[in-house]
């Protein structure tokens, strides 16, 4: 059976300091993979995604960037985290070149203080 | 922007009545998903109504959908407490090959005993 699995869990670094958030998946080939943003009480908003290996697809002018190095890792970083970083990050997935629904992570709270 | 907007944003009921979400849209959808969201966690898909599809049933779970109104709902029957949650649907566009959804805000769900 397929599983995400994203981390770390919780987060909190300060202004100024870099940032790395990991997402694998497991059990699947050349899934699409996405990374959204969730604010405290709001819906999630799509930050990137990604349709295979070195492919990324960038949804929202910010401070973060996203990596694909391998078929099923996808990476999230940042050079210089900003205080509007903190949030409730999510990693998803879904089999190629469909419609079908997202399996998500856990979620990373990234706190920057 | 956020294309569904569910509505109401919370609502409270007791163990054992219906709990019904309503979420609206603005564009032309493939399809239009239900997810739950239990604190601090990641979404886990509930149902997938395509947009040729008018009433779709999972167990407890009730989804329509009105293309000409840009409006979906979704029922809970004989809620239970293990059904607080928030609850979000998601539209996905009829082009590409990544399901870009697009989140509504969510409806906190709260069931009491």
């Amino acid at each position: 059976s397929q599983t995400i699995h994203q981390w770390p869990a919780t987060l909190v670094q300060p202004v100024g300091s870099p940032l790395s958030l990991e997402c694998t998946v497991e059990g699947t080939s050349n899934p699409n993979l996405y990374w959204y943003r969730q604010a405290a009480g709001r819906g999630l908003q799509l930050l990137f995604y990604s349709v295979g290996i070195g492919q990324i697809s960038s949804e929202v002018p910010q401070n973060l960037s996203a990596s694909r190095p391998q078929d099923r890792q996808f990476i999230l970083s940042s050079k210089k985290l900003l205080l509007s970083d903190s949030g409730f990050y999510l990693c998803a997935w879904n089999p190629t070149g469909t419609h079908s629904p997202l399996h998500f992570g856990n979620g990373t709270r990234l706190t920057v203080t | 922007s956020q294309q569904g907007e569910e509505d109401p944003q919370a609502l409270s009921i007791q163990e054992g009545e219906n709990a019904t979400m309503n979420c609206s849209y603005k564009t032309s959808i493939n399809n239009l998903q239900w997810y739950r969201q239990n604190s601090g966690r990641g979404l886990v898909h509930l149902i997938l109504i395509r947009s040729n599809e008018r009433e779709k049933h999972s167990g407890r779970l009730r989804v329509t959908l009105d293309t000409s109104k840009k409006s979906s709902s979704l029922l809970i029957t004989a809620s239970r407490a293990a059904d607080t949650a928030s609850y979000f649907c998601a539209t996905a566009a009829n082009t590409g090959t990544a399901s870009k959804l697009t989140f509504g805000t969510g409806t906190r769900l709260q069931v009491t005993l």
